[in-house]
């Protein structure tokens, strides 16, 4: 039972355009989201989170956004980079544990 | 800065073997956790703890045994190795849960043949 999903595998665009990674999740006790990149061979690296309280936070080139009714976040990248290519994984957190999707691979072309 | 160390980085098992992923973190973190990656299947929470002495299972336990003797270290057990159980583990600490950034080991692939 995936609890958070990422229904995209795969997700290619250009540099300089935008990127948006979507994540759903069935937990409506789940009170904070975060997202982590990962590049091959290394462990994921945090990237942005968001309380269930907020529906949007902003850092840079990344925000995400919180629909808590249909139980739905996602990730805009503005504007995308080459060096943004890599997996990235959405999360929620019921407090003690972080329960991650799927995952989404971004593909930045020039 | 270390961070979250796993060692090793790569090992090979045979069928029925046994072995201890170590992990260890040096930022005084109270929360560790143990995840796998399968390809496609993104990160499952095998065992978690919440400090030193406590240890709860997550999303995939079965086959696997953790300790919590010392804050600083999380070793993963594997008593029977099984070719299901191939996979990258990571090991991972946060300060105080699921709602602060968690740090990630650089990983462990295991091949059980």
């Amino acid at each position: 039972d995936q609890q958070v999903k990422q229904n995209s595998p795969s997700l290619s665009v250009q540099e300089g355009r935008i990127s948006i990674l979507n994540c759903d999740y069935t937990n409506s006790m789940f009170d904070y989201f975060l997202w982590y990149k990962k590049y091959p061979a290394e462990g994921p690296t945090f990237l942005i989170s968001i309380s269930s309280i907020k529906d949007k936070n902003e850092d840079g080139r990344f925000t995400v956004f919180l629909n808590k009714s249909a139980k739905h976040l996602s990730l805009h990248i503005v504007p995308s980079q080459p060096g943004d290519s890599a997996v990235y994984f959405c999360a929620a957190s019921p407090t003690d544990k972080l329960i991650f999707g799927t995952g989404t691979r971004l593909q930045v072309f020039p | 800065n270390a961070g979250v160390t796993q060692t090793p980085k790569f090992r090979i098992l045979k069928i029925g073997q046994s072995m201890t992923l170590q992990c260890t973190q040096d930022m005084n973190h109270n929360y560790m956790y143990w995840y796998r990656q399968d390809p496609g299947m993104g990160l499952k929470l095998i065992y978690y703890s919440v400090g030193a002495g406590i240890t709860d299972k997550g999303e995939v336990p079965n086959g696997y045994n953790v300790s919590r003797s010392t804050t600083e270290d999380f070793p993963l057990r594997l008593e029977l190795a099984a070719p299901s159980q191939t996979s990258v583990y990571f090991c991972a600490s946060s300060l105080v849960g699921g709602n602060t950034e968690a740090f990630f080991g650089q990983g462990t692939r295991l091949t059980v043949v």
